[in-house]
């Protein structure tokens, strides 16, 4: 398997633009996390699903941010518009979860936003 | 204006010395720990797990430890190596959250061959 797979590995956009950020979980896995890591405050969860649901998204700063799973092998994460404050490194990591039982999360390689 | 990022902690330890890099977790509820490394312009990676009917797990070169009455979680590594060299995350899973993961702020260990 080639892991989770992210794109794009790097963006930047200007202020006040769309920017949509894409996730292929590794197959069979049924969670799926969106993750956040600045040097401000470390890694940070936003959002996670569950069997392509939205479990909880506590973590999504403000309405700009949205996520959507429509399938298992595919998540998105939008930010609509951008500002410079959401630059960061975006991860996107995939888990088994069966009977209660947790296991890791792997990661993907991030795809790396900057806001100007 | 400058920016502050986060101090993160470091240990620096000899090439083929023990490591071991501390955690404390916050959540009394959590039952799953896992450890993670990070390589600059990479993903976290994962090394070991443990869950809360255990105390100790060994894996390749690395053991965690976990002691719940005090909420630490620590991480040893023997016969350091170069390639140890990277960020060391700890993350702790609450029961019945879907597997949502709260990560630590994470240690960098520096390995001087």
């Amino acid at each position: 398997d080639a892991g989770v797979i992210q794109s794009p590995r790097h963006e930047v956009t200007e202020m006040g633009q769309e920017v949509t950020l894409r996730c292929k979980p590794i197959s069979g896995h049924n969670s799926l996390f969106w993750y956040r890591q600045t040097m401000m405050r470390g890694l940070e969860l936003l959002i996670y699903f569950n069997n392509n649901v939205p479990i909880d998204d506590s973590g999504m700063p403000e309405d700009r941010f949205s996520a959507k799973m429509p399938n298992a092998s595919f998540s998105t994460l939008k930010i609509q518009p951008s500002e410079p404050r959401d630059s960061a490194v975006y991860f996107c990591a995939s888990s088994f979860r069966t009977g209660g039982a947790d296991t890791e999360a792997f990661f993907g390689q991030g795809t790396r936003l900057t806001v100007v | 204006g400058e920016s502050v990022g986060l101090h993160l902690p470091t240990l620096s330890v000899q090439e083929g010395d023990n490591s071991i890099i501390n955690c404390a977790y916050s959540n009394s509820a959590s039952d799953y720990f896992i450890w993670y490394k990070q390589e600059s312009g990479k993903g976290p990676q994962f090394i070991i797990d443990i869950r809360s009917n255990m105390d100790k797990r060994q894996g390749q070169r690395v053991t965690v430890l976990l002691n719940k009455t005090v909420k630490h979680l620590s991480l040893q590594i023997a016969a350091t190596q170069p390639g140890d060299s990277a960020v060391y995350f700890c993350a702790e899973s609450p029961r019945n959250q879907g597997g949502k993961l709260i990560f630590g702020q994470g240690t960098e260990l520096s390995v001087k061959p």
